[in-house]
């Protein structure tokens, strides 16, 4: 059985930082690409930023130069880094897995809340 | 970056109904276009990608047409448990994007 599982969300001050991550079983992470998607409260989904499988990396405009994605291959876990965070960055973050090109984002886990307030 | 419009923003249906979703590009993505079901509380759901391949495990009753900027999500006999926020996402190119959702519920 496929499972996603975020952590690491939770209440910061703006301009503060956050480390998220996401730990994957059931599927072989190394062929995978990973993304982050985040839907702030009561608002759609706004996808933040992908880590291809076989290298690149690409970010929403809203968060470049500010988060940093990356990902541990040997401990199958997706991570994003966030600095500068600001009040709309408030919302819940999901890992979710893509199988290679022409699929989409096929599992999602169950997100982490980042909360961006003084 | 493309953007994508879904219509109706809101639909009320009854079981057993055909109903249709619209979403549109603002410029070519081929059929690199996904429908994703999202309920309260929960992540989203993939129900078709490449436009109109179903995900496994989807109900039939669930399908995707289209290609270029025009597509379409059609539920061939509404149930109750497909009360729901959907969604569509373009993948063509970085940065991806996602339609603003149509909330279907039940008259």
């Amino acid at each position: 059985e496929v499972e996603l599982l975020e952590s690491g969300g939770g209440l910061v001050q703006p301009g503060g930082s956050l480390r998220l991550s996401c730990v994957v079983s059931g599927l072989p992470f190394t062929t995978y690409d990973m993304s982050w998607i985040r839907q702030a409260p009561g608002k759609g989904l706004e996808w933040v930023s992908i880590s291809a499988s076989n290298g690149p990396i690409f970010y929403a405009d809203s968060v470049r130069g500010r988060f940093t994605i990356s990902r541990d291959n040997f401990k199958s876990t997706l991570f994003l880094e966030m600095n500068g965070l600001r009040a709309e960055d408030t919302a819940l973050y999901y890992c979710a897995s893509k199988k290679g090109f022409g699929y989409a984002l096929d599992y999602w886990g169950p997100g982490t809340l980042v909360t961006v307030s003084s | 970056d493309i953007q994508m419009t879904q219509s109706p923003s809101t639909l009320s249906a009854s079981v057993g109904d055909r109903v249709t979703i619209t979403c549109r590009a603002s410029q070519y993505i081929s059929v690199w276009l996904a429908w994703y079901e999202q309920k309260p509380g929960k992540a989203p759901n993939l129900l078709i990608y490449k436009a109109s391949t179903l995900q496994t495990g989807v109900p039939s009753r669930f399908s995707g047409s289209g290609s270029g900027t025009e597509f379409t999500l059609t539920i061939s006999g509404l149930q109750p448990d497909d009360s729901a926020t959907y969604y569509c996402h373009q993948y063509k190119t970085e940065p991806w994007t996602f339609g603003q959702g149509t909330k279907v519920d039940f008259k």
